[in-house]
């Protein structure tokens, strides 16, 4: 049971890229959600869904997007990579009784 | 506004000094208190569920209360593995299952 799956686990993008961060869980989870923690700042909710077809914005939604076509994934894209959005990227799932969030290992994310 | 505050931002505890980790939170309506252990490099870890005044819940040396307005990690008798830092987070019922308010994390480290 791989619970929730992050890759790349390591990247590095110039100012304009775009790429898409993958997240994978094998659980059936309903929620899945994606947070971006900064020194000092604690972890933020970029976006969210509850279930297949359905996303919301979070907390710091822009320069980013997502799509949930399946349960099982929940990619992130950045459509044009800034250094503000150097960050380790941490994606999330629960089921629908919202009894304890499990997180992936996290994506290191660095914009020069 | 949702505002999750804990306290001390770092904490350093000889082996076997028990102590305690303060979460104090403001929501209009709480769904539930998390705690999660967070090592360097890794994801957040699931620890505990609190969702109403006066629940406690205890994992080995860890002991989590609840109050209307804040709760507690308790660690007694702390061993260097339990070095670590701390996240409370907490779900407001105004929110979606997806949306916790993390709070910036308590850094305990134990010395032997």
């Amino acid at each position: 049971n791989a619970g929730v799956t992050q890759t790349p686990k390591f990247q590095v993008l110039k100012t304009g890229q775009s790429m898409t961060l993958q997240c994978a869980q094998d659980m059936n989870h309903e929620y899945m959600s994606w947070y971006r923690q900064d020194p000092g700042m604690g972890l933020r909710l970029i976006h969210y869904s509850v279930g297949a077809g359905i996303t919301d914005q979070g907390e710091v939604p822009n320069g980013y997007n997502v799509s949930r076509s399946t349960t099982e994934d929940f990619p992130l894209r950045l459509l044009s990579a800034a250094p503000s959005q150097t960050s380790v990227y941490f994606c999330a799932s629960t089921s629908t009784r919202g009894d304890g969030y499990t997180f992936g290992s996290g994506t290191r994310l660095t914009v020069v | 506004e949702d505002q999750v505050t804990q306290s001390p931002e770092a904490l350093r505890l000889q082996e076997g000094e028990s102590s305690s980790l303060n979460c104090s939170y403001t929501v209009s309506g709480l769904r539930g208190l998390f705690w999660y252990r967070q090592d360097p490099g890794k994801g957040p870890e699931f620890l505990f569920t609190l969702y109403s005044a006066g629940e406690e819940k205890e994992k080995e040396r860890l002991k989590a209360t609840l109050t209307k307005k804040e709760s507690f990690l308790h660690i007694t008798a702390p061993k260097p593995e339990d070095s670590a830092t701390y996240l409370c987070a907490v779900q407001d019922y105004g929110g979606s299952q997806g949306n916790l308010i993390f709070g910036k994390g308590t850094k305990l480290s134990v010395k032997p």
